[in-house]
């Protein structure tokens, strides 16, 4: 079965942490986001790639990292320098920028 | 630019038409309809492309208005299982590397 998947499904960290979101497709996409979702709010990007080796900042990529070393994989990292990392993460992919999103089931991330 | 979305939230019974817009101030390649259900990651529902065709299945379908801007989602005989928020997203009409940029949803509840 082709799909995006993530993990894990609900993260708890402590405040100083950093921490990594796992984000892998078998759809053979070549476009890969990541997005964050507060509660009652939309969809706001933070990083994207649109090919291996490359990836560009989106809409809030402050105190935030992602590598791109593989098609299949695109993790996100949320460090210590995020200010409010508690949130809904998705992470999304699409065979270019133009095409639909296909999200994953998406990572709860809360801080204590 | 974020599209604005209307209304906000709507609350229908099973069985009720409804129409949820999406607006935007720039040139628009393509509209992105998402349907999200609460804790869950959104899923496509159609795009519609500039010079494209109105799209529909069953009984959701949309509108695109290049000149305008706007895109129109309308959902007739409504069904229990359309509850959630819909998000749309859009792309701009300029240069390649445009990112699909998402409204901030219109919450739907179909009550019995």
């Amino acid at each position: 079965d082709g799909g995006i998947t993530q993990s894990p499904k609900y993260l708890f960290r402590k405040e100083g942490q950093n921490v990594t979101l796992s984000c892998e497709q078998n759809l053979n996409h070549d476009a890969m986001y990541w997005y964050r979702q507060d509660p009652g709010q939309g969809l706001r990007l933070i990083y994207y790639s649109q090919i291996v080796n490359d990836f560009q900042k989106g809409d809030i990529a402050e105190g935030y990292s992602v590598s791109r070393e593989k098609k299949e994989s695109f993790p996100l990292t949320v460090t210590s320098a995020q200010k409010n990392p508690t949130a809904f993460y998705l992470c999304a992919s699409s065979i270019n920028s133009y095409n639909e999103q296909f999200f994953g089931p998406g990572t709860r991330l809360t801080v204590l | 630019q974020q599209p604005v979305q209307s209304p906000q939230a709507v609350i229908l019974r099973e069985g009720e038409d409804a129409v949820i817009n999406c607006s935007s101030s720039k040139a628009l390649y393509s509209v992105h309809w998402y349907r999200q259900k609460h804790g869950e990651a959104p899923v496509f529902l159609m795009i519609l492309l500039k010079g494209g065709e109105q799209k529909g299945h069953e009984k959701i379908s949309a509108s695109f208005n290049e000149k305008k801007q706007q895109s129109s989602l309308y959902l007739t005989a409504s069904q229990l299982s359309y509850s959630g928020t819909y998000f749309c997203g859009t792309v701009g009409d300029n240069n390649a590397g445009n990112m699909l940029t998402f409204g901030g949803g219109t919450r739907l509840m179909v009550k019995p």
